[in-house]
């Protein structure tokens, strides 16, 4: 079936490293989404990045679809960056929307 | 402020009740979701709604009933049937109300436990 994969499952970091997390997916999708949930639940819109790159202070997002994969670096990390970040995609074929299972982040002090 | 709530923050029931879950917006979205999120997981949508009085099944709907009466309100309730209901509940919204490709904003998420 459609998938949508996000590696590391987990990564644990140095305050002041930068951080690349992936996201593949499966199949062509129309729209694509980058969330940081943070200790309380909270899902936190980063990007929303059908295609192409952004970025918003130290962190960033490139989507090359016609590859299907997305990247979010985060450069010079802070230990308020902790939490689990999930990508979230719509596929072209069926409109349905489909969470990664997320990468944790643990930046230690 | 614009967002989306949801209440309660935390709720325990017991086994076989019936327990509504409430979301409201005030973004003016047309599309409204429910997503369920267990320990360690992603996310799965229980249903969503592109306009009012109307609805659809996601990929884990069975057990979950909505209504969408009001553009900015949709209550998710939780019945006897759904085997597991213990879980991490988020209500999120979009502008769109034709289509997926609209960028979805979340609630800050109900906690259920069933004992």
């Amino acid at each position: 079936g459609i998938q949508v994969e996000q590696s590391p499952p987990d990564l644990i970091l140095q305050e002041g490293a930068n951080s690349t997390l992936r996201c593949n997916f499966s199949d062509s999708v129309n729209n694509l989404q980058w969330f940081h949930q943070n200790p309380w639940g909270q899902l936190i819109n980063l990007f929303y990045i059908p295609s192409g790159t952004k970025q918003n202070g130290r962190l960033s997002a490139t989507t090359v679809a016609t590859e299907r994969y997305s990247l979010l670096y985060i450069s010079s990390s802070q230990t308020t960056d902790s939490g689990v970040y999930f990508c979230a995609a719509v596929m072209n074929r069926d409109d349905k929307i489909i969470f990664g299972k997320g990468t944790r982040l643990h930046i230690l002090p | 402020d614009g967002g989306i709530t949801q209440s309660p923050k935390y709720l325990f029931r017991k086994e076989g009740q019936n327990v509504t879950l409430s979301c409201e917006q005030n973004l003016n979205h047309d599309a409204m979701y429910w997503y369920r999120q267990d320990p360690g997981q992603g996310l799965r949508l229980i249903y969503y709604s592109q306009i009012v009085n109307d609805f659809q099944k996601g990929d884990i709907a069975e057990g979950y009933s909505v209504s969408r009466e009001k553009k900015e309100s949709f209550p998710l309730t939780v019945t006897s049937a759904q085997k597991n209901p213990t879980a991490f509940y988020l209500c999120a919204s979009s502008v769109g109300s034709a289509e997926w490709d609209y960028e979805q904003y979340f609630g800050p998420g109900t906690r259920l436990t069933v004992t």
